[in-house]
């Protein structure tokens, strides 16, 4: 188990912008997850991408993964006030623990 | 609605209360988890379960004790806690496939704002 550490710890936006938040990691993984957390709530799963894949498109969302720099990125294309939301990467080396970070707290201004 | 219900919603009590949370996932999974989030603070895994067995116990203190009846529900009873124990318990379950190479997509909970007089 690992942690994924988030950057930037914040970030705020106009609506209508990309929003881009990376994530790092230490060692080698089977597969990275992005959640969303909206302020006091439970976390809601985004996107699962495995170690060998690449990219993965939902929506607005794109995740990148680069296993050589143990890094990803999360990508929210066309923001909106409704992303407003706290969000984690999760990356996972097997097992059952899931380490998270403290994720990026993004900020949509409508 | 994610699949995952937890009870009560909020919770306050005073330090020699005993109390519980509730956590029923209606998924057919057969993994669960207890989280607690503070205040600025990651996420702290607490306990897992998988197969009605406790595989996790991140070094909780004692006065949190987990009870996993079924595959479908989860408890976490609470005795003698401190004010420091004020937080956001959330659960979790997942799906881990024998074989498989990782954990999969979790599930949470809503939370239980819990808070300690």
């Amino acid at each position: 188990s690992q942690q994924g550490e988030e950057d930037p710890q914040a970030l705020s936006i106009q609506e209508g912008e990309n929003a881009t938040m990376n994530c790092s990691y230490k060692t080698s993984i089977n597969n990275l997850q992005w959640y969303r957390q909206n302020s006091g709530r439970g976390l809601v799963h985004l996107i699962l991408i495995r170690s060998n894949e690449r990219e993965k498109h939902s929506g607005r969302l794109r995740v990148t993964l680069d296993t050589s720099k143990k890094s990803s990125s999360l990508l929210i294309t066309a923001s909106r006030a409704a992303d407003t939301a706290s969000y984690f990467c999760a990356p996972n080396t097997g097992g059952f623990k899931t380490i998270f970070g403290a994720g990026t707290r993004l900020f949509v201004k409508a | 609605e994610t699949g995952v219900t937890q009870t009560p919603r909020h919770l306050v009590m005073g330090m020699t209360n005993k109390k519980s949370l509730k956590c029923e996932q209606h998924l057919g999974h057969n993994a669960m988890y207890w989280y607690k989030q503070s205040a600025k603070k990651p996420l702290e895994l607490m306990f897992v379960y998988n197969f009605k067995e406790q595989t996790e116990n991140n070094s909780v203190p004692s006065r949190f004790s987990p009870e996993c009846p079924n595959s479908s529900h989860l408890f976490l009873h609470l005795h003698t806690l401190q004010p420091e124990d004020s937080a956001l318990y959330l659960c979790a379950s997942s799906q881990v496939v024998a074989g498989g190479l990782g954990q999969e997509t979790q599930y949470f909970g809503p939370g239980t704002r819990l808070l300690v007089l």
